[in-house]
């Protein structure tokens, strides 16, 4: 089976720029994470989704960044404007339900350099 | 909230040996579930292992094996036959059960196999 599939794997862009992420979870995985990972600050959870439905968004940094997960095969993270500071491994993970009994599976992730 | 401490920011051992990678968490929870995540240098995060904090039997992957201490909240991999594939960075993390879906991660080890 496929694993979590996140592209693109690399974007470099510009301060000011829209950025857009892209996953898709495992099939008949019903929960969904975006991460972001960084030197300072390790891996961090971003938001949540269970059945498409954002549960937990506390760890978004701010209004720059949302999140959509409008079926259960497809997840966007956006960032708009971007920052130098947004520059980051984001990873998307999957687990097959909710609650802490189930394993995530991450994707390989998307390196985002702003510029 | 959640502690995870890894005390060894790297390690390295020689191809064939064994190495333990240490792990200790902080967790006001009886059930929670610990798992270790391999990242390779392609950055994709690997599921090496968990354990089921409620169960004594320490979990076993083939080569990889752990020691869970639970009184002492500790929670260790080893990597028997070490093979040059293993380097990595390896991060612990655990999440405090129930319906907790939230993992905390360590800030990890960088294990180097050397030939």
């Amino acid at each position: 089976d496929a694993g979590v599939i996140q592209s693109p794997r690399h974007e470099v862009t510009e301060m000011g720029q829209e950025v857009t992420l892209r996953c898709k979870p495992i099939s008949g995985h019903n929960s969904l994470f975006w991460y972001r990972q960084t030197m300072m600050r390790g891996l961090e959870l971003l938001i949540y989704f269970n059945n498409n439905v954002p549960i937990d968004d506390s760890g978004m940094p701010e209004d720059r960044f949302s999140a959509k997960m409008p079926n259960a095969s497809f997840s966007t993270l956006k960032i708009q404007p971007s920052e130098p500071r947004d520059s980051a491994v984001y990873f998307c993970a999957s687990s097959l339900g909710q609650g802490a009994r189930e394993t995530q599976y991450f994707g390989p992730g998307t390196r985002l350099l702003v510029l | 909230a959640q502690t995870v401490t890894q005390s060894q920011p790297e390690m390295s051992v020689q191809e064939a040996e064994t190495v333990t990678l240490s792990c200790t968490y902080d967790t006001s929870e009886s059930n929670y579930y610990l798992f270790w995540y391999k990242q390779p240098p392609s950055r994709q995060m690997i599921l090496v292992i968990r354990q089921e904090a409620y169960k004594q039997q320490n979990a076993t992957e083939n080569r990889f094996s752990v020691n869970f201490q639970k009184a002492a909240k500790s929670f260790s991999l080893k990597i028997s036959d070490s093979q040059l594939g293993d380097t990595a960075m390896y991060f612990c993390a655990s999440n405090s059960g129930g319906s907790n879906y939230k993992l905390t991660f360590g800030k990890g080890t960088l294990l180097t196999v050397n030939p």
